[in-house]
């Protein structure tokens, strides 16, 4: 069964730290992986999109890796900001369909 | 902004009340989707429409209808609904759905209360 994991499933830390969420899938055959950020009663904002021979991509101070063998994906966030306040959505879709498969989310919470 | 609205931003019905969601799409793209949210679970695809017609409704109760009336605007029907089926309503659009290469562009959805 195709099936997206994250963890934590919160997290809190200060203004100014650096922080890891964390994705595990068992999409099959893959194809890519999105990281979405989403703001507190807002809908869902793309960060990143990876394929299979990406194995990591940037997008200011949100970094994300993949490993397609061991199908895990990380984002990593750099001096955390009080605006990078939401939950972060890991997405992956499958070869051959247009469906996304949706991880339950990671909810981060950084303090001042 | 995403180029995808959603009104109205806020519902509270009853039971016995009928109510329609609202979704408009600027983006030129022929895909349209319904998804709900619930607190603490993955969001669940509704229904899908690729260039106004229906492709895929997954399982959803007939309490619940869409309605499609050109590629930029999709609409979801509400009556007899249930205290369960309060959630976030999200609508997205995408330019088909030929391949998951398709980035998924999300309104700011409906938070809807069943009372």
């Amino acid at each position: 069964k195709n099936q997206v994991e994250q963890s934590p499933q919160s997290l809190i830390i200060l203004e100014g730290k650096n922080c890891t969420l964390q994705c595990n899938y068992t999409v099959s055959p893959f194809s890519n992986l999105r990281w979405y950020k989403q703001d507190t009663g807002r809908g869902p904002v793309s960060l990143t999109i990876m394929t299979f021979s990406e194995n990591t991509k940037s997008n200011g101070r949100y970094t994300a890796t993949l490993d397609a063998d061991t199908k895990q994906s990380s984002l990593h966030i750099t001096a955390s900001q009080l605006s990078d306040s939401a939950s972060y959505i890991c997405v992956v879709s499958a070869q051959g369909t247009y469906k996304y498969i949706f991880g339950t989310g990671t909810r981060l919470k950084v303090l001042a | 902004e995403t180029g995808v609205t959603q009104t109205p931003r806020h519902l509270v019905m009853g039971m016995t009340n009928k109510k329609s969601l609202k979704c408009e799409q600027h983006l030129g793209h022929n895909a349209m989707y319904w998804y709900k949210q619930s607190a603490k679970k993955p969001l669940e695809l509704m229904f899908v429409y690729n260039f106004k017609e229906q492709t895929e409704n997954n399982s959803v109760p007939s309490r619940f209808s869409p309605e499609c009336p050109n590629s930029s605007h999709l609409f979801l029907h509400l009556h007899t609904l249930q205290p369960e089926d309060s959630a976030l309503y999200l609508c997205a659009s995408s330019q088909d759905v030929t391949s998951g290469h398709n980035e998924q562009f999300f309104g700011p959805g409906t938070r809807l209360t069943v009372l």
